[in-house]
C-alpha cells in the first residue's frame, strides 16, 4: 500500500549512541518532516524538506541532522543519543503546497518509539 | 510566527451527546490552512477535517465539523453524536502559505477526549 514507512517501530538506545531513523515515502511527495511527540506538547516540528538536496531547521533541530538525497528517503539521524530524545517520532509528507485543501494535506508515518537510557 | 493554542488538555463527553474542542490560531499570514487529527490510543495520525483560510462555509465531514470563526482566529471542531470510538486525543494544527511557501504544519498540544457511556 502506498504510504509512509517508518522504521523501526521500536528502538532502545544507551547515551551517547548513534542511530538512525528512516522515513520513505512512494507518492512522490516534495515534502517531507520529522516530529516528536512528547506528552503535554503535541507534535513537534524537527527538521523538513521541500525536495531533495535541500532541508530546514524547523521548532526542534537541536541533536538532530537530516538529509535529502532522494525524493523518497528522509532519514533522521541521531549522532549521540540523550535521555532527553526519548519520544515518539514522527514522519509526515505531502505534495508541496502549491495549491490549497485538503488534498495538499499530509500523510503520516506510524511512528518510532524511542527510548534513551 | 505562526501558533496554535489548544486550550483542553482533557475532556468528557456523554455518548450521543455533541462535543466542541478549542483551537485558536495566530497567524500574520492571510493565506492559511487549518486541519484537525485525531490520534488514538494506538498512535497513528488520522486526518478529520480541512478549512482554508479563504473558504466561506465552514467545513463538515459527516460527525465533525469545524466552527471557523476567521476574525476571532478560532477554529473549533464539534463532535456531534459522540461515540465510544471517538475517545482519543485531537490536534489542531495549522499550515501556512499559499503556493510557494515550506508548507510547514504546526501543532497545538492536543486535548485528549474521553467519550462515556
Amino acid at each position: 500500500n502506498a504510504g509512509v514507512t517508518q522504521t523501526p517501530k521500536f528502538q532502545v538506545l544507551k547515551t551517547g549512541q548513534s542511530m538512525t531513523l528512516q522515513c520513505a515515502q512512494d507518492m512522490n511527495h516534495e515534502y517531507m518532516s520529522w516530529y516528536r511527540q512528547d506528552p503535554g506538547m503535541g507534535l513537534r516540528l524537527i527538521h523538513y524538506s521541500v525536495g531533495a538536496g535541500i532541508t530546514d531547521q524547523g521548532e526542534v533541530p537541536n541533536g538532530y541532522n537530516v538529509s535529502r538525497s532522494t525524493t523518497e528517503d528522509f532519514p533522521l539521524r541521531l549522532l549521540s543519543a540523550a535521555p532527553s530524545q526519548t519520544s515518539v517520532y514522527f514522519c509526515a509528507s505531502s505534495y508541496s503546497n502549491s495549491g490549497t485543501g485538503p488534498n495538499y494535506g499530509y500523510t503520516f508515518g506510524s511512528g518510532t518509539r524511542l527510548t534513551v537510557v | 510566527a505562526q501558533k496554535i493554542t489548544q486550550t483542553q488538555p482533557g475532556m468528557f463527553v456523554q455518548e450521543k451527546e455533541a462535543v466542541t474542542l478549542d483551537c485558536t490560531y495566530d497567524t500574520s499570514d492571510p493565506s492559511y490552512g487549518l486541519f484537525w487529527y485525531k490520534q488514538p490510543s494506538s498512535g497513528e495520525m488520522i486526518f478529520l477535517i480541512y478549512q482554508g483560510s479563504y473558504d466561506q462555509q465552514n467545513a463538515t465531514e459527516g460527525r465533525y465539523s469545524l466552527n471557523f470563526q476567521k476574525a476571532r482566529k478560532s477554529a473549533n471542531l464539534v463532535i456531534s453524536a459522540s461515540q465510544l470510538g471517538d475517545s482519543a486525543m485531537y490536534f489542531c494544527a495549522m499550515r501556512e502559505g499559499y503556493g510557494g511557501a515550506t508548507n510547514k504544519l504546526i501543532f497545538g498540544t492536543g486535548t485528549l477526549l474521553a467519550v462515556q457511556p
